[in-house]
């Protein structure tokens, strides 16, 4: 069984730079959830998809961000115009409702803006 | 609002002693669902269990055992005989019983096993 993967591992920017994070889910998992962490904090919920459908954005998802589903399989999380405060690990997980909809978790993709 | 309290920032123990990891959760919904996740140094959360707020038995897994008590709203995690592997962070998590289910995160516990 391929878990979930995210792509790149780590990225470093230049403040002002937009970025693209790619998650790629367990593969008969129909939704996939954005979390951040921060350094000495537990993950927060970002957004939500069922299938290609983002059905829930957290308040912490301000308008320079934005999340992609196409097809219902990948998705991708842009950030426009990225901000020091930016810096984080970005977590994908997926889950299926016949599993229980328990959530699994990629190895993240660790932003650090300069 | 749901909210997860790991009031244990780090704990460090020598091998193979017993350690509990406190996790108290406050919520309005009657059903609901309980977690628990390793996150070793490499950074990826892994599942360990996640417990029905019906289901109040306990649960034991190998050197790891889960005391759920709706009474105290705790859910708390031991790990009997610790080993050096088990040294990372460890996250209780609290999700609503709802057509999907975002997870409240509590802010961990670092356990560090040392030989």
């Amino acid at each position: 069984d391929t878990g979930v993967s995210q792509d790149p591992r780590h990225k470093i920017t230049k403040r002002g730079q937009n970025v693209t994070f790619r998650c790629d889910p367990i593969s008969e998992h129909n939704r996939l959830y954005w979390y951040r962490q921060t350094l000495g904090q537990g993950p927060e919920f970002l957004t939500y998809f069922q299938n290609e459908a983002q059905l829930e954005k957290s308040r912490l998802l301000s308008d320079r961000f934005s999340a992609e589903r196409p097809k219902g399989s990948f998705s991708t999380l842009e950030i426009q115009r990225t901000e020091q405060g930016d810096s984080a690990m970005y977590l994908c997980a997926s889950s299926s409702f016949q599993g229980g909809d328990t959530q699994y978790f990629g190895p993240g993709t660790r932003l650090t803006v300069l | 609002a749901q909210k997860v309290t790991q009031a244990q920032t780090e704990i460090s123990v020598v091998e193979k002693e017993d350690v509990t990891l406190d996790c108290v959760y406050e919520t309005r919904d009657t059903t609901y669902y309980l977690f628990w996740y390793k996150q070793p140094p490499s950074g990826e959360l892994v599942f360990l269990i996640r417990r029905n707020s019906f289901d109040e038995q306990n649960e034991i897994s190998g050197r790891y055992s889960w005391n759920f008590q709706k009474s105290t709203s705790s859910f708390n995690f031991t790990i009997t005989a610790s080993q050096v592997v088990d040294s990372a962070v460890y996250f209780c998590a609290l999700s609503p019983n709802s057509g999907y289910s975002t997870l409240t995160f509590g802010k961990g516990t670092m356990l560090l096993v040392s030989p």
